[in-house]
């Protein structure tokens, strides 16, 4: 089956540095990767995503890159704010069937005013 | 987007009792929807895909006697924790997505608010 591995657990940044997460995945077959951002007592909200079909995906400050080749996708932040503290989440899936969401193991970031 | 409701947000119950969480569709039909378990600092762990009319779909190490779904509609699907103990403590949040095939269905999860279930 699927497995998604996330690095760093934790991660702190002083506010305005950029931050980067990185995630690998184990089925080929996996097409839409979508990364979640979950503040403290809320629930995961999807912030960004890309399917396979590409190589890199931007929303103002967040960007995400694929990389097929090596089953690797990454989240990247800049500019961090304070209210990017949360935590992260990245998934991998097959958008098709009755596809199941296998999520990373999670990124705690913390920005440092 | 799209809103999933789940309820109760919290739940203490005593050993040996049973819990009900549900988790509701509101504005969308949700073939499929799908039960995690989250531990505190930890991840999304997967417990069982729901299917709408079919048997739930388990994860390895899901007990599904313990845990027991029902998809019984398009928008409504419960979990149940049977002879609940200590050890079943925890975070438990659903998520649902657009039926594959429809125009609305981005791939987008929506996740319900969650329910904690203290087990004394």
């Amino acid at each position: 089956g699927e497995n998604v591995e996330q690095h760093p657990s934790t991660l702190s940044v002083q506010e305005g540095d950029s931050a980067v997460i990185k995630c690998t995945y184990s089925d080929s077959a996996s097409n839409y990767f979508p990364w979640y951002k979950q503040e403290l007592g809320k629930r995961p909200q999807l912030i960004i995503d890309i399917r396979s079909n590409v190589g890199e995906k931007k929303d103002q400050r967040i960007a995400v890159t694929l990389n097929k080749t090596a089953k690797h996708f990454s989240l990247h932040i800049t500019e961090t704010q304070p209210e990017d503290s949360a935590v992260y989440f990245c998934a991998a899936t097959k958008l098709s069937g009755t596809y199941k969401y296998i999520f990373g193991t999670g990124t705690r970031l913390k920005v440092l005013a | 987007g799209a809103v999933v409701s789940q309820h109760p947000s919290r739940v203490i119950c005593k050993s040996g009792t049973s819990v009900k969480i549900e988790c509701r569709s509101l504005d969308f039909q949700a073939t499929t929807m799908f039960w995690y378990r989250q531990f505190p600092k930890q991840s999304l762990m997967l417990m069982a895909t729901s299917n709408e009319g079919s048997k739930a779909t388990y994860e390895q190490g899901v007990e599904k006697d313990k845990f027991l779904i029902n998809h019984a509609s398009l928008t409504l699907s419960t979990l149940t924790v049977t002879s609940a103990h200590p050890e079943d403590s925890s975070f438990y949040i659903c998520s649902a997505r657009h039926a594959p095939g429809q125009e609305t269905n981005t791939g987008e999860l929506f996740f319900g608010e969650g329910s904690r279930l203290t087990v004394l």
